[in-house]
């Protein structure tokens, strides 16, 4: 069974500040997703990452996948409310693989 | 419709009553998953369809859930002699086929409280 980790669980921050969240874990991915969750609604897709090493900028947020495809990281920069939210990672299998499971998530409160 | 489609969204049942949730996923989408989301947590995967084929149910807490899609495309997820531990969100998500990196669109979820 992997272990999956996200880190921290909880981060609160003042409007215009940086911000860098974690996902971790013992096994290899073939790729991962970062999905986020706003109060009330469904997880909504922001990045796949597939190749290690790879970095993906998305407006403010950069997402990286680690070399080794153990870890991957998202970082805010100058956090707005709008960003406030539920951030979920999800390894993904290989080729024919259906496997979406979820880390437990860190949840943003980014206060105006 | 455009997207996902859970109903109802709020679902209040006592202890032992029998529940049913819905979930319309988008038109053609041949994966179907559903997860269970205790507050402030991630979703909890339970059982994943494939067209109408249940490939995985490994994520089923017990032998009181049960989830079917005769079609292949609604879906409904039953839950008998419902828990006051059963109360949680529960999450539809589709996708066009089961494969890596298909992005998954989720529904906005039911809300059970049982009492």
């Amino acid at each position: 069974t992997q272990l999956l980790e996200q880190s921290p669980q909880f981060l609160s921050i003042q409007e215009g500040e940086n911000l860098t969240v974690y996902c971790n874990s013992s096994s290899v991915f073939s790729s991962l997703q970062w999905y986020r969750q706003e109060p009330g609604e469904g997880p909504v897709l922001l990045v796949t990452v597939v190749t290690g090493g790879e970095v993906k900028k998305l407006k403010r947020l950069t997402f990286q996948f680690g070399d080794a495809r153990k870890d991957s990281s998202l970082h805010i920069t100058a956090a707005q409310p709008g960003d406030t939210g539920l951030y979920l990672c999800a390894p993904r299998g290989g080729a024919g693989s259906y496997q979406l499971t979820f880390g437990k998530g860190t949840k943003l409160s980014v206060i105006p | 419709g455009a997207g996902v489609s859970q109903s109802p969204r709020y679902k209040v049942a006592k202890r032992g009553q029998d529940v049913a949730l819905r979930c319309d996923p988008i038109s053609g989408h041949v994966s179907l998953f559903w997860y269970q989301q205790a507050l402030g947590q991630g979703p909890e995967f339970l059982t994943y369809f494939q067209n109408e084929a249940q490939l995985d149910k490994s994520g089923l807490p017990s032998d009181r859930f049960f989830a079917e899609r005769p079609e292949g495309s609604v879906s409904t997820l039953k839950i008998q002699r419902t828990q006051q531990e059963d109360s949680a969100v529960y999450l539809c998500a589709s996708a066009v086929q089961g494969v890596a990196y298909t992005e998954a669109f989720f529904g906005q979820g039911t809300r059970l409280t049982v009492v």
